[in-house]
């Protein structure tokens, strides 16, 4: 069974930095693409970014080019959605999710407020 | 950017009615179309890939069909467990993107 489990609930100040992850089980987690989908408050679903485990090779949405990084460590199963300063608009869920295909993490909420 | 568009925004069907939900690309996206369901506080699920291939454990009530640019999601006899947003999802051309979203309520 394929199961993607993200870390936990985090509340942040403006200005920090984040890391989450993602821990992919039940597939070959380097050989196929896996990605970050936005959920804000109220609102719709937005795809961030993809990362292809394998070699790294990732894309970003333009929406979020520059503002969030995307990576991967294939030796431990894992994607990783990082923040260098979060702002208060950053605040939203978080999935991770595989593109067309079944697996998805059951989220992580994000906060940012001073 | 390919743009998925949804309709109706809102649907309104009595239990044990059929619902058909659309959505429209902008342009071609082969087969490369998935519906996912949303119900509130909960993670997305997957319903439907490849146009018309049901995910594991998906009842068979519900279907998908099309490919190109036109796409439907249809529930045969719905279920009170159904009623709830449904989004598509084209994974052809990046960036990949969703609609905006229909919301099936109880008549």
């Amino acid at each position: 069974e394929v199961q993607l489990v993200q870390s936990g609930a985090e509340v942040k100040k403006p200005g920090e930095s984040l890391k989450i992850s993602c821990k992919g089980s039940g597939y070959s987690f380097s050989s196929n693409w896996i990605g970050w989908v936005r959920q804000m408050p109220g609102k719709g679903l937005e795809w961030m970014g993809t990362i292809y485990p394998g070699d790294s090779e990732t894309r970003y949405s333009p929406s979020f080019q520059g503002q969030v990084t995307i990576s991967a460590d294939k030796s431990i199963s894992t994607a990783y959605l990082q923040w260098s300063s979060l702002k208060a608009s950053d605040s939203a869920m978080y999935y991770c999710a595989r593109p067309g295909a079944p697996g998805w993490g059951q989220g992580t909420l994000v906060t940012v407020s001073s | 950017e390919i743009v998925m568009t949804q309709s109706p925004a809102t649907l309104s069907v009595s239990p044990g009615e059929r619902a058909t939900l659309s959505c429209r690309a902008s342009q071609s996206v082969s087969s490369n179309l998935a519906w996912y369901q949303q119900k509130p506080g909960q993670a997305p699920r997957l319903l439907i890939y490849g146009a018309s291939t049901r995910a594991t454990g998906i009842p068979a009530r519900f279907s998908g069909s099309g490919s190109g640019t036109e796409f439907t999601l249809t529930i045969s006899s719905l279920q009170s467990e159904d009623f709830a947003v449904y989004y598509c999802q084209q994974y052809n051309n990046w960036p990949y993107s969703f609609g905006q979203g229909t919301k099936l309520e109880i008549k």
